[in-house]
This record gives structure tokens, sequence and C-alpha cells, in this order.
């Protein structure tokens, strides 16, 4: 079974601090999604990495994957407290089946 | 605009009293799925749909039933509902990548609270 694990797993910053999550497997990927999720809203999608050392910026948030397609982190520049929220990494399992990571919950205090 | 609608968004009923959540995607993906969620154990996925008529087993079947009989609809049948079902339930839609599951397009959420 494959699992994905993310760390940390809650995350207290001050507005324009940097921060880095990380989510790592012992299993291959064939992609990776992060998502990020509000309370008591379904999971909106981020962005999608398929590569392997592949990055990808999406405005102060910059994605990459493993070269080894294992493991993802996600790093985001001078969070501001609109960045609060619970991240996720997710991808396809098996051929079929589809895993979430065990989620970061970042809180960025102004 | 493109979307995945739920109903009912929140909902509380009785152990045994038979219910179904519904789940609609007007985005022509193949690919249907729910997951619930809940504090400490993050989203597991219950059922998948690869296509209409094809639906499998994820992590958390146990107490579900689905069905897939158009490409657009896919809703969770609870047959008797029990106390451990009380969750936050999503609907996923996604086109598929690779011969698998892609991006997940969610819907917003049933809260549901079995007593």
């Amino acid at each position: 079974t494959q699992l994905l694990e993310q760390s940390p797993q809650f995350l207290s910053i001050q507005e324009g601090e940097n921060l880095t999550v990380y989510c790592n497997s012992s299993s291959v990927f064939s992609s990776l999604q992060w998502y990020r999720q509000e309370p008591g809203e379904g999971p909106v999608l981020l962005v999608t990495v398929v590569t392997g050392g592949e990055v990808k910026k999406l405005k102060r948030l910059t994605f990459q994957f493993g070269d080894a397609r294992k493991d993802s982190s996600l790093h985001i520049t001078a969070a501001q407290p609109g960045d609060t929220g619970l991240y996720l990494c997710a991808g396809p399992s098996g051929t079929y089946k589809y895993i979430f990571g065990t989620g970061t919950r970042l809180k960025v205090l102004a | 605009e493109a979307q995945v609608t739920q109903n009912p968004r929140y909902l509380i009923t009785v152990t045994g009293k038979k219910l179904t959540v519904t789940c609609s995607q007007n985005m022509n993906h193949e690919y249907m799925s729910w997951y619930r969620q809940d504090p400490g154990l993050g989203l597991r996925q219950i059922y998948y749909s690869m296509n209409v008529e094809v639906t499998d087993k994820g992590d958390v079947p146990e107490g579900y039933k689905v069905s897939r009989k158009e490409k657009r609809n896919f809703p969770l049948i609870l047959e008797s509902p029990s106390p451990n079902q009380t969750s936050l339930y999503f609907c996923a839609s996604s086109l598929t990548r690779a011969g698998g599951p892609g991006e997940q397009y969610f819907g917003p959420g049933t809260r549901l609270t079995v007593t």
C-alpha cells in the first residue's frame, strides 16, 4: 500500500517568513498533486508535478518533484495570512485509487 | 461554470435510516470518487468509478454503496448508517491521466451526523 507522509504536521509562522512543507513516500508516483483546503470546503488544486526533478512556480509558491518521483516539496516565500490553510499532497495509487497525504496545517500570523 | 455539486450539504439522521448523498459533475469527467475526512485521519477514499458502470472499493468502503449509471452522477448510499459514519464527505471528479485518476475537482462537502 502506498502512503504519503507530510511534515511538519502543524506550522505557525509570522507574516513574511519562508517555509517548506515536505511530502514523502517509499513508492514511486506517476504524478503528484498539491491542494489547499479551507475549513469546511473541498480541497482546491494548486499544481500537478509529473517529471522527476520538475520545479513549478505559482507566484510565491514553489513546488518540486523529487528525481526519483517518491517525494515532493512546497516552499512558500514571504508567507501571508491568506496562505493559511491545510496543504495536502496526493496522487494516484496503484492503477485507479487516489490517496492523500496526512496534511500540513499552516497558520500565518499577521 | 464547471463544478461538482453535492446534496445535501448538511444532514443529521438516526442510526439505521437509509440515506443517499447525491453528486453530479458537468465536466464530462470519466473518474469520480467519494472521500471521507475525519480529524487526525485525513482524506480517505471510500469508492471510485473509472467510468459508467465501473466502480471499485477504495480504502474504507465498509457500510457504503455506490452506483454509476450515468457519467455525470455518482451517488453515495448508506443503507444502514451508524454513528461511526459521522464525517465530512466529499465527492470529486477528474479526467484520467496515464490510465489513472488525475487532478481531483471537489464538491463543497456534505457534513453527516448519525445519532
